[in-house]
């Protein structure tokens, strides 16, 4: 069965102190993985997909890596409004759409 | 920028009563997907719609629920007899021309079953 684990749940850190969010995974054939970012009672916000095994992406402050087995979303120098909670997400080749989703980081960024 | 609309944003009903839950995907996209997150919890994923049938859907889509695409615009999920547990935010998305391409998610229904 696909599985989404994404590490650490919280970060806290401060103004312009960079760090990564992990994202580990196991598919029966991944089709794509995506980065969401969702601020409080609103809807997931997407920020990147990645296909395969090497591929980076990057807008503004962050960067996002992939492996076989997982994905990191890197952050750099972050602001108060990076605070948000970043989630993961797999789709497999399962034959159905069936997007799978992780716990997420809330990451938290103190002026 | 097109973006996926939902209605209403708050909704609450009595337990047993029907509830039906209306998004609006990106008017091009294909592909289309119900979730829910209940409070402080994971995106789940409930059901994907495509070509006006179900592609897949998860063990949480059981009977009760349904969803309809009535005419070219609108995407509907109906829960026929709402249960407490059933109180959860509720997630429409679209995608375009690809499964795999990323999903636009709606800012959410929060459904309370009283």
């Amino acid at each position: 069965e696909d599985q989404v684990t994404q590490s650490p749940e919280a970060l806290r850190l401060q103004e312009g102190e960079s760090s990564s969010l992990n994202c580990s995974y196991t598919v029966s054939g991944l089709r794509g993985l995506f980065w969401y970012r969702q601020d409080p009672g609103k809807g997931p916000e997407f920020l990147f997909t990645l296909y395969s095994a090497g591929e980076e992406k990057e807008k503004e402050r962050l960067k996002a890596t992939l492996t076989k087995k997982e994905s990191f979303l890197h952050i750099t120098a972050p602001k108060p409004e990076d605070s948000a909670t970043y989630l993961c997400a797999v789709l497999g080749n399962t034959g159905g759409f069936k997007t799978i989703f992780g716990a997420g980081t809330r990451l938290f960024v103190k002026a | 920028e097109p973006e996926v609309t939902q209605t209403p944003s708050h909704q609450v009903t009595q337990m047993g009563q029907e509830v039906i839950l209306r998004c609006v995907p990106i008017s091009n996209h294909l592909y289309f997907y119900w979730y829910r997150q209940i409070l402080g919890q994971k995106v789940e994923f409930l059901v994907s719609f495509y070509n006006n049938e179900i592609s897949e859907k998860s063990e949480i889509f059981d009977d009760q629920f349904s969803v309809e695409r009535p005419d070219g615009s609108n995407f509907t999920l109906k829960i026929r007899s709402t249960k407490l547990e059933d109180s959860a935010m509720y997630f429409c998305a679209s995608s375009g021309s690809r499964p795999y391409n990323e999903q636009f998610f709606g800012p959410g229904t929060r459904l309370t079953v009283l």
